[in-house]
């Protein structure tokens, strides 16, 4: 399958501390996308990065990628309670694009 | 830009009824995607549709479910003859063109009693 593996399932961290989110996948890929989701709500799109780069910002948001590895990480700087939430990985092969299972994050005020 | 509007946002079938989910995608986007996500589960890739066309249905059930994307008008997700297992949020998104990021709707969620 295609399909991502997000990597802690679930993590409970203090606020103010960082959270770091791992996804592997099994085939190449275009770029890779991080989503959040809220319970109850859609998907938020935080961020893209294209095969070709190794490492993108966004605000308190930085994500890595291995192509060699086949593996990105999502890390929330300083995190805040309204970062609870549910981190999706998603690998975009051009045609289609493979959501993981998620990692659940709850920032503890 | 109103971005991606799915509607209902809420949806209760009986069993063995019709249910029909629609998405109307961003403006100026000609790709829409529809996903499945099950309780406690991520999300499922079901099929990916351009105007008129179905591009990749490899996600879609073989039977009771359908998809199309007519030239006017929204993208529709129609499942028949409902069963209990159907019941999931169902996510619409949309995009300009492969692998220039994806917007999605806030979801339908069926509920199949």
């Amino acid at each position: 399958s295609q399909q991502g593996e997000e990597d802690p399932q679930a993590l409970s961290i203090q606020e103010g501390e960082n959270a770091t989110m791992n996804c592997s996948y099994k085939t190449s890929i275009n770029n890779l996308q991080w989503y959040r989701q809220n319970s109850g709500r859609g998907l938020v799109h935080l961020i893209l990065i294209r095969s070709n780069e190794r490492e993108k910002h966004s605000g308190r948001l930085r994500v890595t990628l291995d192509t060699s590895k086949k593996s990105s990480s999502l890390l929330i700087t300083a995190s805040r309670a309204a970062d609870t939430a549910s981190y999706f990985c998603a690998t975009d092969t051009g045609n289609q694009f493979y959501f993981g299972t998620g990692t659940s994050l709850t920032v503890i005020p | 830009n109103a971005g991606v509007m799915q509607n209902p946002r809420h949806l209760v079938r009986r069993r063995g009824q019709e249910a029909r989910l629609r998405c109307s995608p961003m403006k100026g986007h000609s790709h829409v995607y529809w996903y499945r996500q099950l309780p406690e589960e991520g999300l499922k890739f079901m099929v990916y549709l351009q105007k008129e066309n179905i591009i990749d249905e490899s996600g879609m059930p073989k039977e009771r479910f359908s998809a199309e994307f007519p030239k006017e008008g929204p993208s529709i997700l129609r499942i028949q003859q409902v069963v209990r297992g159907d019941s999931a949020a169902y996510f619409c998104a949309s995009s300009p063109g492969a692998g220039n990021g994806y917007t999605f709707g806030s979801g339908t969620r069926l509920t199949v009693v």
